[in-house]
């Protein structure tokens, strides 16, 4: 079975600061793996996804990640945090011919002036 | 493009009563899945339609169903509603089954049972 650990309940970041929120995933196989963003009171936003190809993945706001097989990581990175960037994040992994995502308990980022 | 459009955006209903909710996806797109989100579970997959067929289901009593239309408009449907089944309900909607296309969410229902 398939699984995703986000160790990091919350973490706070300066405005301009960089930014790396954890991602572990238990996949048997090649795991598809994504990162989305979730607001207060709305549904999720993709912010990028990884199936194959180069481990570093470029997404959407400036965010990008890196798959490391041997790590079975795919940690979220940004260079430089927006106040706009606080929300919840989410890691997902999914399967190939199924459609079921499985998600993290989410990272809550608090951004402070 | 529209993204994915739900209704109601807010339900209060009673225990026991039933509920339906509405999920209009992004257009071409086939594939519906819905999720249950709660501060004590977190996101948990509720079940898959494709093509008018339920393919895949998750960990939930059968009080829970739901079907897909032929324009792939998908509604769920809870019954005999409990205090526990108050979540945010999302979503969600691919181009094609499985995840390589990437599944695109709705904004949610806010369900409160009461």
């Amino acid at each position: 079975a398939q699984s995703v650990t986000q160790p990091d309940i919350h973490i706070t970041v300066s405005e301009g600061a960089s930014l790396e929120l954890r991602c572990n995933y238990s996949y048997g196989a090649t795991p598809y793996l994504f990162w989305y963003v979730q607001s207060p009171g709305q549904g999720l936003q993709l912010l990028l996804k990884y199936f194959s190809g180069d481990t570093l993945v470029q997404g959407i706001k400036g965010f990008e990640a890196e798959f490391k097989r041997s790590q079975s990581s795919f940690n979220l990175r940004k260079p430089s945090v927006h106040w706009s960037d606080a929300a919840e994040y989410f890691c997902a992994v999914g399967a190939d011919g199924n459609e079921k995502l499985t998600f993290g308990t989410g990272t809550r980022l608090t951004i402070i002036p | 493009k529209a993204g994915v459009t739900q209704t109601p955006r807010y339900l209060i209903k009673t225990r026991g009563q039933q509920v339906t909710l509405s999920c209009s996806p992004i257009s071409g797109h086939r594939s519906v899945s819905w999720y249950q989100q709660t501060p004590g579970q977190g996101l948990q997959f509720l079940f898959e339609y494709f093509s008018e067929t339920q393919r895949n289901k998750g960990n939930f009593p059968g009080r829970f169903s739901g079907r897909q239309f032929s324009n792939s408009r998908s509604e769920m449907n809870v019954s005999t509603l409990e205090l526990g089944d108050s979540a945010l309900y999302l979503c969600a909607s691919s181009l094609s089954r499985g995840p390589r296309d990437g599944a695109f969410f709705g904004q949610g229902t806010r369900l409160t049972v009461v």
